[in-house]
């Protein structure tokens, strides 16, 4: 069974940093592409940054590049966000997700949320 | 504003059949597969359909998915009280290197 479970989130300060894990089991890692995305209260889901099967690949959306920085670990089966100079409009639920490329996700996980505010 | 349209709200009774539709460009939907999900406040995401017409595992055969040019549609037949969700449409998109959804839809079950 697939799983997915992020962890790190909390509340920050604006400008301040956070960094997002995703502990995936119950498939072969280093064969599947991994996806963030985001929910802010009362709005829908939001794509933010994606990673290839190798690593070597990675993509994000306007708002968060230069601050944002999405990492494997193939060795920890470990999915990484590191969210720097956050800003109150990145107080979100963020969900990590699965596929076997990057223009598929197939399985997210429940989601950790973060609360920048001061 | 989302990149890919759909209405904020569908509604129907327990049995009817309900459709919600998902409108995009070429760059997203018109070259590239149309993916659907469920989903619950506080919950996972559930993958519904993928590549546009493919139901996973597990997912009742009341849900089906099409798409023409770059427009997609989500259907569900039989409808349920615990279909009561929100439902997201997503494509990546080739201009933009990343994925774009919809707004959702908030799905009631009269």
């Amino acid at each position: 069974e697939v799983q997915l479970l992020e962890s790190g989130g909390g509340l920050v300060q604006p400008g301040g940093s956070l960094r997002l894990s995703c502990a995936a089991s119950g498939f072969t890692f280093n064969k599947y592409a991994f996806n963030w995305g985001r929910q802010a209260p009362g709005k829908g889901l939001e794509w933010v940054s994606g990673i290839s099967t190798s690593g070597g690949s990675t993509y994000y959306v306007d708002s968060v590049k230069g601050r944002f920085t999405v990492s494997r670990d193939n060795s920890k089966n470990t999915v990484y966000l590191q969210m720097n100079s956050l800003r109150a409009e990145d107080t979100a639920v963020y969900y990590c997700a699965t596929g076997p490329h990057i223009r598929a996700i197939d399985y997210w996980g429940q989601g950790t949320l973060v609360t920048v505010s001061s | 504003q989302s990149v890919l349209t759909q209405p904020p709200s569908a509604s129907g009774t327990p049995g009817q059949r309900v459709t919600i539709s998902c409108s995009g460009r070429s760059s997203n939907i018109g070259s590239n597969y149309v993916y659907w999900y469920q989903h619950l406040p506080g919950t996972a995401p559930k993958l519904l359909i993928y590549m546009n017409t493919q139901r996973p595992p597990g997912v009742p055969d009341r849900f089906s998915g099409s798409k023409s040019g770059t427009s997609a549609s989500l259907a569900i037949s039989g409808l349920r009280s615990e279909d009561e969700a929100d439902y997201y449409c997503a494509a990546w998109d080739d201009s933009l290197s990343g994925w774009v959804f919809g707004g959702g839809t908030k799905l009631t079950v009269l």
